[in-house]
C-alpha cells in the first residue's frame, strides 16, 4: 500500500523558512517522479513543484521560483521542499504526491499545513 | 500556461441522476488529461487518466471522454458518496495546471 506522510508544516512569519518532508513507502521510491501540490483554505489545487525520479530535473510554478527548492533522498525514500522567503500567499495545505513528470498525480498524502502570518 | 476552465461551478443533483462535468483547455493537451475527486477533509483522488481510463478501484459509473481541448466527466448514476468537488488537470505542458473545480452537491 502506497503511503505518503508529510511533516514539517507550521506557523512562520513572513520572510521566514520551512522545510517540508514526505516519507514514502509501499512503492519503489527511486523509480517515480514526485510532486508538491498546495491548496489554500477553501480554494482549488495548485501545482507547486515536481522532481524526476533521479533528482536530475526539477520544475516549479513561477510564483515559487527562486524561493522554493524541491529535492529527494532516494536512499531514505524521502521528498523535501525547502521554502524560503515565505509570504502570506504561501499559506496552504501542502500535499506530497506520487507522480507528476510523465505520470499523473496517482497517490496523495494527507497534507501538512503551512501558515505564514505576522 | 494552459488554463483549464471547468463548468458548471456547481451542479445540484439528486442520487441516481446523471452528472456531466466539463473542462475546456486554452490550448490542445492531446489526451494528457485527468480528473480528480476531492471530498471534504480528504486528499484528492485520481479518477480518470489519459482522458478516458479509470484509475484502479474507480467504479464503472465514472467515465471520461474528450481530447484536444474539450473534456467531459460523466457519472452515470450518482451515489451518495459521489457528492464532492471534481478537478480536471493537464500534464501536456509545464506548468501542470488544474481547473478551478466543479462542486457536485445534493439537491
Amino acid at each position: 500500500e502506497v503511503q505518503l506522510l508529510e511533516s514539517g508544516g507550521g506557523f512562520v512569519q513572513p520572510g521566514g523558512s520551512l522545510r517540508l518532508s514526505c516519507a514514502a513507502s509501499g512503492f519503489t521510491f527511486s523509480d517515480f517522479s514526485m510532486t508538491w501540490v498546495r491548496q489554500a483554505a477553501g480554494k482549488g489545487l495548485e501545482w507547486v513543484s515536481t522532481i524526476r525520479s533521479s533528482g536530475d530535473s526539477t520544475y516549479y510554478t513561477d510564483s515559487v521560483k527562486g524561493r522554493f527548492t524541491i529535492s529527494r533522498d532516494n536512499s531514505k525514500n524521502t521528498l523535501y521542499l525547502q521554502m524560503n522567503s515565505l509570504a502570506a500567499e504561501d499559506t496552504a495545505l501542502y500535499y506530497c504526491v506520487k507522480g507528476g513528470y510523465n505520470r499523473y498525480f496517482e497517490y496523495w498524502g494527507q497534507g501538512t499545513l503551512v501558515t505564514v502570518s505576522s | 500556461e494552459i488554463v483549464l476552465t471547468q463548468s458548471p461551478a456547481t451542479l445540484s443533483l439528486s442520487p441516481g441522476e446523471r452528472a456531466t462535468l466539463s473542462c475546456r483547455a486554452s490550448q490542445r493537451v492531446s489526451s494528457y488529461f485527468a480528473w480528480y475527486q476531492q471530498k471534504p477533509g480528504q486528499a484528492p483522488r485520481l479518477l480518470i487518466y489519459d482522458a478516458s481510463n479509470r484509475a484502479s478501484g474507480i467504479p464503472a459509473r465514472f467515465s471520461g471522454s474528450g481530447s484536444g481541448t474539450d473534456f467531459t466527466l460523466t457519472i452515470s448514476s450518482l451515489e451518495p458518496e459521489d457528492f464532492a468537488v471534481y478537478y480536471c488537470q493537464q500534464r501536456s505542458n509545464w506548468p501542470r495546471t488544474f481547473g478551478q473545480g466543479t462542486k457536485v452537491e445534493l439537491k
